[in-house]
């Protein structure tokens, strides 16, 4: 089967710092990517992780360890713009037509001054 | 600026009334996607065109179907709507080889309400 985890809801204040976790468990592995999603809007890219490690882009970080089926964004400097959604998604092996994402079902962050 | 256009942004429509939601992409990019993201769930697939090669997911219901007349344009038809198909639906592109691994560029939605 496919299942991504992530928790439900996180809260944290301006200018902190917060990490995100998500496991999956899927039948193949292509690539884990990181999606904003601001309410009433679609998901905006982020990050791609496809070998282990971190790879950073400005205030916001992603790790991924394939062993483990675990992966993790970092925000750090935290700004009132940065409550939304936040969808891990991971890419399948890819199969006679390509590959899709696989979604979990998204960690909203709120955060407060 | 190159992106991906969905019109509607709101479609109403009646219980049973087929409707058709629209997706075109300046991106030129070779694969499309829909998929269907119900309140505070995750955007399910439900079908892709990777060029002109129609994949559907095992489990999207026959009431849905797509078509792409060109690299620029993909439509989702919904033939009888019920209450349950009340969602936001996405499009998204990607340029891809089989197997790739680019990011997917969504659209703003088409959020269909039935009444």
């Amino acid at each position: 089967g496919q299942n991504i985890d992530q928790p439900t809801e996180m809260t944290a204040t301006e200018g902190a710092i917060v990490q995100i976790n998500c496991t999956y468990q899927t039948s193949g592995f292509n690539g884990l990517f990181w999606y904003q999603q601001h309410a009433g809007e679609a998901p905006t890219f982020l990050s791609y992780n496809v070998l282990d490690g971190l790879e950073e882009k400005g205030r916001f970080s992603s790790f991924l360890s394939r062993s483990k089926g675990y992966s993790y964004l970092l925000l750090k400097e935290l700004q009132m713009k940065d409550s939304a959604s936040y969808l891990c998604a991971v890419r399948g092996l890819p199969n006679q037509a390509g590959t899709a994402l696989i979604f979990g079902k998204g960690t909203t962050l709120s955060v407060s001054s | 600026d190159a992106m991906v256009i969905q019109n509607p942004r709101y479609q109403v429509t009646q219980f049973g009334k087929p409707v058709t939601l629209s997706c075109s992409q300046t991106l030129n990019h070779n694969v499309m996607y829909w998929y269907q993201q119900k309140s505070s769930q995750a955007p399910k697939l439900l079908f892709h065109y990777y060029d002109k090669d129609f994949n559907n997911e095992a489990d999207t219901p026959d009431n849905f179907q797509s078509r792409r007349p060109n690299t620029s344009f993909c439509f989702l038809d919904i033939r009888s709507p019920g209450l349950g198909d009340a969602a936001m639906y996405l499009c998204a592109t990607s340029r891809d080889s089989r197997g790739g691994n680019q990011p997917q560029h969504f659209g703003d939605g088409t959020r269909l309400s039935i009444l």
